[in-house]
């Protein structure tokens, strides 16, 4: 089973500022790995797939690089609508099976 | 435009069998591009995917829930359906239907809580 870590858990940060989030796999995921943004009450929704492809409508401040075991969501310019929980996800087995990470919360500092 | 709808009990007793079902709409559940499965999520906790389905029937599961875990599908009314047996206050959770292509285009979720 590949084990998606993702670091920090909770992530401080001032509006307007930038936020770098970590996601790590515990082998290599190619480029098979998406990110999501999470709302209360809300279901997941896809921001980046194939490690740093926006996904439609995913604004230009959402940012996705990596590949093998290291990735990383950069946010550019906190807004208010992105305070959230953040997912990471791998495919690199599908469909024999799909993992995500923790998840990140991305709070107001 | 695709959407999954869930539908189902709310509560589910201890040991009985949770069962859900989800409609697929704006979209064809015997595309061959994608698999269509479950994803849950107990309360302020994280995200577990369950198990995948194609149309033809072939099924994948998560092995820590396999021996409980029964996916179906019924192509003629374009739905999907997920049983989960014996189970426990843990199984609480938000269950999302899924189109599986990798990435994942979710449904709403619906809660179900297991309490006698």
């Amino acid at each position: 089973e590949i084990v998606m870590t993702q670091s920090p858990a909770t992530l401080s940060v001032s509006p307007g500022e930038r936020a770098t989030l970590s996601c790590r796999a515990s082998q290599s995921v190619s480029s098979n790995l998406a990110w999501y943004q999470q709302k209360p009450g809300q279901a997941p929704r896809l921001l980046i797939y194939g490690a740093s492809t926006r996904a439609t409508g995913i604004p230009a401040r959402f940012s996705g690089s990596g590949s093998g075991t290291e990735f990383t969501l950069t946010i550019s310019s906190l807004q208010s609508e992105d305070f959230a929980v953040y997912y990471c996800q791998q495919y690199n087995n599908w469909p024999l099976a799909l993992t995500f990470g923790g998840g990140t919360k991305v709070e107001i500092k | 435009q695709l959407q999954l709808q869930e539908s189902g009990p709310g509560l589910v007793k201890p040991s009985e069998t949770l069962s859900l079902t989800c409609t697929v709409s704006g979209g064809s559940i015997s595309s061959s591009s994608y698999y269509w499965g479950w994803i849950r999520q107990p309360p302020g906790k994280g995200l577990e995917w369950i198990g995948s389905i194609y149309y033809s029937g072939s099924t994948y599961y998560n092995p820590s829930l396999k021996s409980r875990v029964t996916i179906s599908v019924d192509t003629s009314k374009n739905q999907f359906s997920l049983k989960l047996s014996s189970v426990t206050a843990a199984d609480t959770a938000v269950y999302y239907c899924a189109r599986l292509g990798g990435v994942i285009h979710w449904g709403q979720g619906t809660l179900v809580t297991v309490s006698s």
